[in-house]
C-alpha cells in the first residue's frame, strides 16, 4: 500500500470556481503535512504546511483530520495561475522521510 | 539569496555507463535530500543527509546507488551501471536545521539510453 493517495486528476474547472483535493496517507504516526505545487517540468514548491486545526492563506485553505488519515486543499475564486500539479506530503515520524503523493493536477480554464 | 542548484540539468549517458549528479544546497542548510520523479509520479525519497552523514538511505533502489556529502554543503549522487528504468529527474532539497521546510532544486534530468 503507498504511503499517500491521491487522484491524479485531472480537474479542469472554470476560473472563479472552487476546487477540493483530498489526500491520504496509511502510517498514522506521520509528523507533518504539507501541500506543495509543481509547474511543468519545474521543482515542487512548498504552498502550505497543514496543521490539525487547519489553516488558512488567502483563497487556499488546508485541513487535517488525523482521525481518518486525510488532508485536504481548497482552492476558492480559482485563477488561471493556479494551474499546476498539487502533491500532498506526508513525513514519517521521525520526521527524515518525506513521502510525495502522485500529485493531482489542476486546470483553470477561461 | 541563491537557492538549491544541482548541475547538470540534463544527462544523457548510455546504458551501463556511470553518472555523477551535484547538488549545491542553500547556504546554511544542514539537512539535504536527494529524491527521484518519474514522469506522472510524485518524487521518491532516496536519501538524506544531516551534516555530512547519512541520516537515511533506506530510499535507494539498490547498491548501484550512492550518495556523499564529505563536507556537509554540496553533495553527490552516483549511479552505477546504468539502467534504462533509471531515466527520470533527480531532484534536491534542503532545509534548514529544525525546520521541515524544503527547497528544492531544479532537477537533473537523467536520460539512459
Amino acid at each position: 500500500r503507498k504511503e499517500v493517495e491521491q487522484d491524479p486528476g485531472p480537474f479542469n474547472v472554470p476560473e472563479g470556481a472552487t476546487v477540493a483535493f483530498n489526500c491520504t496517507y496509511s502510517n498514522s504516526a506521520s509528523q507533518s503535512f504539507f501541500w506543495y505545487r509543481q509547474d511543468c517540468r519545474k521543482e515542487p514548491k512548498l504552498l502550505m504546511s497543514v496543521y490539525s486545526s487547519g489553516n488558512e492563506d488567502g483563497r487556499f485553505t488546508a485541513q487535517l483530520n488525523r482521525a481518518s488519515q486525510y488532508i485536504s486543499l481548497l482552492i476558492r475564486d480559482s485563477k488561471l495561475s493556479d494551474s499546476a500539479t498539487y502533491l500532498c506530503v506526508v513525513t514519517t515520524n521521525t520526521g527524515n522521510q518525506f513521502y510525495f503523493g502522485t500529485g493531482t493536477s489542476l486546470t483553470v480554464i477561461p | 539569496g541563491a537557492g538549491v542548484s544541482q548541475t547538470p540539468s540534463n544527462k544523457v549517458t548510455e546504458k551501463g555507463k556511470y553518472v555523477e549528479l551535484r547538488c549545491d544546497p542553500i547556504s546554511g542548510h544542514t539537512a539535504l535530500y536527494w529524491y527521484r520523479q518519474s514522469l506522472g509520479q510524485g518524487p521518491e525519497f532516496l536519501i538524506y543527509f544531516q551534516g555530512t552523514g547519512a541520516a537515511d538511505d533506506s530510499g535507494l533502489p539498490n547498491d548501484r546507488f550512492f550518495a556523499v556529502r564529505p563536507e556537509g554543503s554540496v553533495s553527490t549522487l552516483k549511479i552505477q551501471r546504468t539502467e534504462r528504468g533509471d531515466s527520470a529527474v533527480y531532484l534536491c532539497a534542503s532545509s534548514r536545521r529544525g525546520s521541515d521546510t524544503q527547497y528544492f532544486g531544479p532537477g537533473t534530468r537523467l536520460t539512459v539510453l
